[in-house]
């Protein structure tokens, strides 16, 4: 069955620097999404982006925040410079684009851990 | 806008006890409601969905019924198992809007 991969499964890292993390959506989905979940809270909405671009975003998802789909299949969530308070669960969902049901494929997660 | 509101856990059961988990949204326009799952350890898998009112989704055992006039989507199980321990979700979409809101998520644990 067609899953949604996250890498890195942990990310270390140190306040102020950039961090990457991946996705890979499932193959003929056209919708994706970031979602964060920061620990003992819900989870909550980030960005969605389709068709090379973005097309809505939280109130989370400042300047520091990008997203890219950089060759037809990774789909990367970028942070510039990081901050405490980016500590946080980060998982990727995808939608294929006409499903009747809206329903989203979420990833398993990366934890990143801003130090 | 749109929200969703769970009831606060945890809760702890024993197996083969009955489980409910209110839920209850607002929403603009005609949202679509859904249950998710996440194991420990894992990510959030979709439990179970209802698209309209009065529509029951039901899957490995759980049920939960789109009440359109209560504005809730409860999850009910009626004989839980120690592998049902998990944290489920509550969460809904409206057309136009895919993007999912969720609940503050209801930690279930079923002990043997």
């Amino acid at each position: 069955e067609p899953e949604v991969t996250q890498t890195p499964s942990h990310q270390v890292t140190q306040m102020g620097q950039e961090v990457i993390l991946r996705c890979v959506p499932i193959s003929n989905h056209l919708y994706f999404y970031w979602y964060r979940q920061i620990l003992g809270q819900k989870v909550e909405f980030l960005v969605s982006f389709y068709n090379n671009e973005i097309s809505e975003k939280s109130e989370i998802f400042d300047d520091q925040f990008s997203v890219e789909r950089p060759d037809g299949s990774n789909f990367t969530l970028k942070i510039r410079s990081t901050k405490l308070e980016d500590s946080a669960m980060y998982f990727c969902a995808s939608r294929e684009a006409r499903s009747s049901y809206n329903e989203q494929f979420f990833g398993p997660g990366t934890r990143l851990t801003v130090l | 806008g749109n929200s969703v509101t769970q009831m606060e856990g945890p809760v702890t059961l024993s197996e083969e006890a009955f489980l409910t988990i209110n839920c209850t949204y607002t929403a603009t326009g005609y949202p679509s409601l859904f249950w998710y799952v996440q194991y420990p350890g894992e990510g959030l898998q979709l439990l179970l969905k209802a698209t309209k009112a009065d529509d029951k989704g039901s899957n490995k055992g759980f049920e939960a019924t789109y009440r359109k006039e209560t504005t809730s989507f409860h999850l009910e199980k009626g004989s839980v198992q120690v592998s049902d321990s998990a944290v489920y979700f509550c969460a809904l979409t409206t057309p136009g809007d895919y993007k999912l809101s969720f609940g503050a998520g209801t930690t279930v644990t079923v002990r043997a």
